[in-house]
């Protein structure tokens, strides 16, 4: 089945030390977003991939960065993680123009100590 | 105001009930209503789409927008213990490029047995 695929499922680091979350997808779809989920909040993007072109939201703080190597993987980088960062970390993909089915991984839920 | 309000409940119904969900939004550029249901620690998935004004139905779901009110509702006839979950709903402006969707809270739904 076609799917997205969130790696590590549970990550647990350190204040202050760098973390990076996995996605990969074998939908084929040109975009590729990350969401950041807080306890019994809405999931708010963090920025997006519509192909290489990178798209950041201007209330994204500068200690997320994100990579795309190739159209299958999209990485989340934590630079210093905060105790308020620890959230579920969701990546989504949807096709190109036309279409805003967006399709969930599972999430990676981040717990900083 | 935010951009999208819902109830976040929890709103607990007896198994077999018609269960009524409803978001009201702010932005009158919003074109693209969704509906994801989210079980507890997974990522969301979408169960309805649509475009514009108008009634979608998929069996047991019915997905309505009307634009002139700001308003989006799903419904869910016979409900199940296993409709237990998380209703976000979720909308996008469209445009024509890869646009992030904006979410509500949720509703947490309960199905009593």
């Amino acid at each position: 089945d076609a799917m997205v695929i969130q790696n590590p499922r549970y990550q647990v680091t350190q204040f202050g030390k760098p973390v990076t979350l996995s996605c990969s997808q074998t939908l084929n779809h040109n975009v590729m977003y990350w969401y950041q989920q807080k306890s019994s909040q809405a999931p708010k993007l963090l920025f997006h991939y519509y192909d290489k072109d990178f798209n950041n939201e201007a209330d994204t703080p500068d200690n997320f960065q994100s990579r795309r190597p190739n159209t299958s993987f999209c990485f989340l980088d934590i630079r210093s993680p905060g105790l308020g960062d620890a959230a579920m970390y969701l990546c989504a993909t949807s096709r190109t123009t036309g279409t805003y089915e967006q399709y969930f991984g599972p999430g990676t839920r981040l717990t900083v100590t | 105001q935010k951009e999208v309000e819902q109830d976040p409940g929890p709103l607990s119904v007896p198994e077999g009930a018609i269960v009524s969900l409803n978001c009201t939004y702010s932005n009158s550029a919003f074109q693209y209503f969704m509906w994801y249901r989210q079980y507890s620690r997974k990522g969301p998935e979408l169960l309805m789409y649509t475009y514009s004004s108008g009634n979608k139905e998929d069996g047991r779901f019915t997905a309505q927008v009307d634009k002139s009110s700001k308003y989006i509702s799903l419904f869910i006839r016979d409900s199940q213990p296993s409709d237990s979950a998380t209703y976000l709903c979720a909308m996008s402006a469209g445009g024509g490029g890869a646009d992030g969707l904006t979410f509500g809270k949720g509703t947490h739904l309960i199905i009593q047995p």
